[in-house]
C-alpha cells in the first residue's frame, strides 16, 4: 500500500541550530513533493516544492532535497528561530492533482 | 497574492443537527477545491474534490449522503455536514487550486467542528 511517513516523534533543537527533518515514501513516483508549515488550529501554508528532476532546493533558511532512488525527502532549516516552531508536513501530489500528506513533525526551537 | 478564507472558523453543534461551511477565494478564480479533515496529531486526509458546476468526487470511505459539497461558483465551495455526531468533530480544513496547470493548493484557515 501506498505510504507517506514523517518522524512522528517531536523534534526539539537550541536556537541556532539546523533542524532537519524527514519524509519517507513507499509505493509512489511522485511527481514532485511539497513541504508545508502548520501552526496550532490554522490550515497549512506552502514553503517549497521540489520536483522529481531537482535534487536540492532552497529558500532562504530552508533547504530541501528529493531522493527519488532512496524515496526519501530531507527539509532542513537553518539558524533556527524559535518563530520556527510548528508542525511542518510534507506532502505528494497523487492523480487527479491530489495531495497526499504526512502526518506532520512538530518542532520546537527553544532560545 | 491568493487567499482562501473559511467560514465559521469554529462551530459548536447538538448532535443530529447540519452544520455548514463556506470555503472562499478571495482574489482568485478556483475551479478546483478541495476537503479535508484533520484530527488532532493526523494528518489532513482528503474528504473530496469539488469542481465548480460538477459533482463533487468523494474519496473511498466518505460519505457523499453525510457530507454534502456545493461548488456553486468559482469563488464558493461549501461542505454541509448532516446530522452530525460527535464522532464528526474535527479540524475541516478546505484548499483551492488557483491555475489549472499548477498543482500548488491554497489552503484556508480551517473550521473547527464540535458536535456535542
Amino acid at each position: 500500500s501506498q505510504k507517506i511517513e514523517q518522524n512522528s516523534e517531536a523534534l526539539n533543537i537550541q536556537e541556532g541550530k539546523t533542524a532537519t527533518l524527514t519524509c519517507n515514501y513507499t509505493n509512489y513516483s511522485p511527481a514532485y513533493l511539497q513541504w508545508y508549515r502548520q501552526d496550532p488550529g490554522r490550515g497549512p501554508v506552502f514553503l517549497l516544492l521540489i520536483r522529481e528532476n531537482e535534487k536540492e532546493k532552497r529558500k532562504e533558511r530552508l533547504k530541501v532535497t528529493f531522493d527519488t532512488t532512496l524515496k526519501q525527502s530531507l527539509f532542513h532549516i537553518t539558524a533556527s528561530q524559535p518563530a520556527d516552531s510548528a508542525t511542518y508536513l510534507c506532502a505528494l501530489l497523487a492523480r487527479g492533482g491530489k495531495l497526499i500528506f504526512g502526518q506532520g513533525t512538530e518542532l520546537s526551537v527553544k532560545p | 497574492g491568493a487567499v482562501v478564507s473559511q467560514h465559521p472558523s469554529r462551530v459548536i453543534c447538538k448532535s443530529g443537527t447540519s452544520v455548514k461551511i463556506e470555503c472562499r477565494s478571495l482574489d482568485f478564480q478556483a475551479t478546483t477545491m478541495f476537503w479535508y479533515r484533520q484530527f488532532p496529531k493526523q494528518s489532513l486526509m482528503l474528504m473530496a474534490t469539488s469542481n465548480e458546476g460538477s459533482k463533487a468526487t468523494y474519496e473511498q470511505g466518505v460519505e457523499k449522503d453525510k457530507f454534502l459539497i456545493n461548488h456553486a461558483s468559482l469563488t464558493l465551495s461549501t461542505l454541509t455536514v448532516t446530522s452530525a455526531h460527535p464522532e464528526d468533530s474535527s479540524f475541516y480544513i478546505c484548499s483551492a487550486l488557483r491555475d489549472r496547470g499548477s498543482n500548488e493548493q491554497f489552503f484556508g484557515p480551517g473550521t473547527r467542528l464540535t458536535v456535542l
